[in-house]
């Protein structure tokens, strides 16, 4: 069974970096692909991007210039920063894999192993 | 962006009825939708994939159908363990992107 656990500082100061990082258990990060989607207070998702092992990204658009993502393969971990933040970032942060696959002209997509979350505050 | 707009935003209903939810995309996205559900304190949790296929080991009284723009959510008979709420998500395009999700209670 996939597990995933999300670690980092839980409280970060405005206009300063939030770092957090995913580590991956019962299975290889070199497979699927890895995602971050955090969940305000009033409980909206928002997909923030994903991470594929050959290195490119995918960032939300109105998170793309403060946000990037990496992965470590030896440690089985990818990482997220999103710097500048302000209290419109305090949320609960997830990983999650990301799954597809095609047969045919039928592809399937969805995230089938979520973390725990880990909330966030950005306050002085 | 590809909007999603699910309703009820809330439900409350008595063990044993049939609950529906129902999910509305901004634009086409054939049947790339996914329903997740979420406990409180919990990580949302895959129910149905493809909008009508239930993931392994998913209770069978959950069920999903549609495609295109208009998708639907079915809890055939609720049980008190079903108390959550409830999100569609769609992976047509990116940004990836959610429902605002139905808080499903017991009445």
């Amino acid at each position: 069974q996939v597990q995933l656990q999300e670690s980092g500082p839980g409280l970060v100061k405005p206009s300063e970096t939030l770092s957090l990082t995913c580590t991956v258990s019962g299975g290889s990060i070199s497979r699927n692909y890895w995602n971050w989607i955090r969940q305000t207070p009033g409980e909206r998702l928002e997909w923030i991007g994903n991470i594929f092992l050959s290195g490119s990204t995918n960032y939300n658009p109105p998170l793309k210039s403060r946000l990037t993502m990496s992965m470590d393969t030896s440690k089985n971990q990818f990482s997220l920063k999103l710097n500048s933040v302000t209290a419109a970032d305090t949320a609960v942060y997830y990983c999650a894999r990301g799954f597809g696959s095609c047969s045919g002209t039928s592809c399937s997509n969805y995230l089938d192993f979520w973390g725990q979350g880990a909330l966030v505050i950005v306050s002085s | 962006d590809i909007q999603m707009t699910q309703s009820p935003s809330s439900l409350s209903a008595s063990v044993g009825d049939r609950v529906t939810i129902t999910c509305q995309a901004s634009q086409d996205i054939s049947n790339y939708l996914n329903w997740y559900q979420q406990k409180p304190g919990k990580a949302p949790k895959l129910l149905i994939y493809d909008a009508s296929n239930l993931k392994t080991g998913v209770p069978s009284r959950f069920s999903g159908s549609g495609s295109g723009t208009h998708f639907t959510f079915a809890i055939s008979s609720l049980q008190p363990e079903d108390i959550a709420t409830y999100f569609c998500q769609q992976y047509d395009d990116l940004p990836l992107t959610f429902g605002g999700g139905t808080k499903v209670e017991i009445k």
